[in-house]
């Protein structure tokens, strides 16, 4: 059982919208900054969103982070076949010292 | 750029130690703005924290696995290291090496992986 809880999946229409919550509580996600990352089918993750809602070099402005309190979001616009992957949230736990992860959404385009 | 690779067996028996070295390219180990970390990934799963290391030995570990795990980190050969002992078929999984920014803060990158497979 993740201490981050993510939906195990989600599915869009190409070009729709989707969004992807990431759910934890305030020793986690409600004092701390939430990262996401992309895992593409048979790659290694990459990191998508740091610090809430900033993107690498590279991510293009699709993806977008915010986070309210206790939970985070993804946001994915103009869906591509190119972005069904799985995708993980991220933070830090102070009251286990320990990094935590979302147990993944598996993103489906239709 | 920098580059992480895993190296180690990638068979490991039952009740016995896996043993894994990350080598790190392209920038040094011994930065004080960075965390060096594992992950790892069973088969058809999701992601799981093994541990982290700091370049002057300071660790942090999985609550989970903490008894289990020892990481350690050789700056002058640019490399850090996982051991996880007594491995069952639990721990077979793809390991990941990789970098944290600032204090254990997210991944910025990522090894290849190397998939480890514990056998009975």
């Amino acid at each position: 059982q993740s201490v981050l809880t993510q939906p195990p999946s989600v599915s869009a229409a190409p070009g729709q919208k989707v969004t992807i919550s990431c759910s934890g509580s305030s020793s986690n996600i409600g004092n701390k900054c939430v990262s996401w990352y992309q895992q593409l089918p048979g790659t290694v993750p990459k990191l998508l969103i740091y610090d809430n809602n900033k993107r690498p070099s590279g991510i293009p402005d699709r993806f977008s982070g915010s986070k309210s309190g206790t939970s985070a979001t993804l946001g994915i616009t103009g869906l591509q076949t190119g972005d069904e992957a799985d995708y993980y949230c991220e933070t830090w736990d102070s009251s286990l010292s320990a990094v935590v992860f979302g147990g993944g959404t598996k993103l489906t385009v239709l | 750029q920098l580059q992480l690779q895993e190296s180690g067996p990638g068979l490991v028996k039952s009740s016995e130690t896996l043993s894994l070295t990350c080598s790190v390219s392209g920038g040094p180990i011994s930065s004080s703005s960075y965390y060096w970390g594992w992950i790892r990934q069973p088969p058809g799963k999701g992601l799981e924290w093994i541990g982290s290391i700091y370049y002057n030995g300071d660790t942090y570990y999985n609550p989970s696995l903490k008894s289990r795990v020892t990481t350690s980190i050789d700056t002058s050969k640019n490399q850090f290291s996982l051991k996880l002992s007594s491995v069952t078929a639990a721990d077979t999984a793809v390991y990941y090496c990789a970098r944290h920014v600032a204090y254990l803060d997210y991944v910025d990158h990522w090894g290849q992986g190397t998939l480890v497979t514990v056998s009975s």
